[in-house]
């Protein structure tokens, strides 16, 4: 079965800081999405990445997918509380496309 | 397009009764998805659906869930004789067909709660 451990669960910080989640499994994915999902929502797909060792900017945000595809992170700079959600890391399968979703980390950006 | 959506947004309904969604995803996709998700939790895989073909279905999926996929098109998940722990965000999702680095468009999810 695969699995995908994400850490922290919970992050609270102030306005301004730098944060790292993590997403870590023993298995390897063909690809590796990160969402974030406000309450109420569906997620939102932030990125796709798919080649191990993959470096992809968004603003503020960088993600990164571990050279061997079975660990990715996400890192913030200058959080902001508009960051403030359920980030989700999911694995991806090449033939199905079914995706294998991590517990999520809930982010909470004080001003 | 609007992208994926999702009817009814919230239904309440009585341990016992039958209940069904609706999903009508973003119309040049092939691929479907069902996934429940439960406060705090990432969602989890349910079934999915290439057009009409229903090709994979989770452990999850107990006999009382059905998905049908008629034409290709939406699509309806059924839940009979509900019971308490079915409560949660049931969420669609559709992506175009090819290799997994397609992202999926969700829903904004139907929730469930039985009493």
């Amino acid at each position: 079965t695969q699995l995908l451990e994400q850490s922290p669960q919970f992050l609270s910080i102030q306005e301004g800081e730098n944060l790292t989640v993590y997403c870590n499994s023993s298995s390897v994915f063909s690809s590796l999405q990160w969402y974030r999902q406000e309450p109420g929502e569906g997620p939102v797909l932030l990125v796709t990445v798919v080649t191990g060792g993959e470096v992809k900017k968004l603003k503020r945000l960088t993600f990164q997918f571990g050279d061997a595809r079975k660990d990715s992170s996400l890192h913030i700079t200058a959080a902001q509380p508009g960051d403030t959600g359920l980030y989700l890391c999911a694995g991806g399968s090449s033939n199905t496309g079914k995706l294998i979703f991590g517990q999520g980390t809930t982010l909470q950006v004080k001003p | 397009d609007t992208g994926v959506s999702q009817d009814p947004r919230h239904k309440i309904t009585k341990r016992g009764q039958n209940v069904t969604f609706r999903c009508d995803p973003i119309s040049e996709h092939n691929r479907l998805y069902w996934y429940r998700q439960t406060l705090g939790q990432g969602p989890e895989f349910l079934t999915y659906f290439q057009n009409e073909a229903q090709l994979e279905k989770s452990r999850l999926l107990s006999d009382r869930f059905s998905a049908e996929r008629p034409k290709g098109s939406f699509s309806t998940l059924e839940i009979q004789r509900t019971e308490q722990g079915d409560s949660a965000m049931y969420l669609c999702a559709s992506r175009a067909g090819g290799t997994g680095g397609n992202g999926y468009t969700f829903g904004s999810g139907t929730r469930l709660t039985v009493v």
